[in-house]
């Protein structure tokens, strides 16, 4: 059975960087994107980027002005997201999805989620 | 970036009702787009992928169509565990973008 866990929750001051794993199971690990994607609450989903199956480069959305840095350690089958000058607006839950890398490139399996709150 | 627009953001109905929700995106896409399903406090769960295509595992009362820029997802017949939120994603171009969510609620 596929299955992407997670780290736990964390709690961050303004200005300090966060950084989220993605292990990854059932499933060959580099026939698969992952994609990042958050939310505010109450907020719509937003994407942050992605790291692309085979030789897992990643790749972040420009709409996070080069704060955002994803890696994929393939040994561990693990990918991460870090997110960097953390302000109170990065307060969301940061889920990873394995992602087709052909066809119609949905997201199929997602993790459980990982709250990261930024407070004084 | 491309967006996506969804009506109506809240919808109420019963069970039993058939219900469409609409999403538009402000310029063609094809057919790549998909549907999620979001209940509280949890992960979204994909529904239809290449806009009509049904996940595995996933009823038969759901379904999609359209293609370019107009979409629908139609429940048939809603079920108690239909009630959530609900997202169209457009998977044609970078960066990936979300609709603003239609909430079903009884």
């Amino acid at each position: 059975q596929v299955h992407l866990v997670q780290s736990r929750a964390e709690v961050k001051k303004p200005g300090a960087s966060v950084k989220i794993s993605c292990k990854s199971s059932g499933y060959i690990f580099t026939d698969f994107a992952v994609h990042w994607v958050r939310q505010a609450p109450g907020q719509r989903l937003e994407w942050m980027g992605w790291i692309t199956s085979g030789n897992g480069n990643g790749e972040s959305s420009q709409n996070f002005q080069d704060r955002v840095i994803i890696t994929r350690d393939t040994s561990a089958t693990t990918d991460y997201v870090e997110l960097s000058s953390l302000t109170s607006e990065d307060t969301a839950v940061y889920y990873c999805a394995r992602g087709y890398s052909s066809g119609w490139l949905e997201f199929d399996y997602w993790g459980q989620g990982t709250l990261v709150t930024v407070s004084s | 970036d491309i967006q996506l627009t969804q009506s109506p953001s809240f919808l109420s109905a019963s069970v039993g009702d058939r219900v469409t929700i609409t999403c538009r995106a402000s310029q063609g896409i094809s057919s790549f787009l998909a549907w999620y399903q979001q209940k509280p406090g949890k992960a979204p769960k994909l529904l239809i992928y290449g806009a009509s295509t049904l996940q595995s595992g996933v009823p038969s009362r759901f379904s999609g169509s359209g293609s370019g820029t107009d979409f629908t997802l139609t429940i048939s017949s809603l079920q108690p565990e239909d009630f959530a939120t609900y997202y169209c994603q457009q998977l044609n171009s970078y960066p990936r973008t979300f609709g603003q969510g239609t909430k079903l609620e009884i």
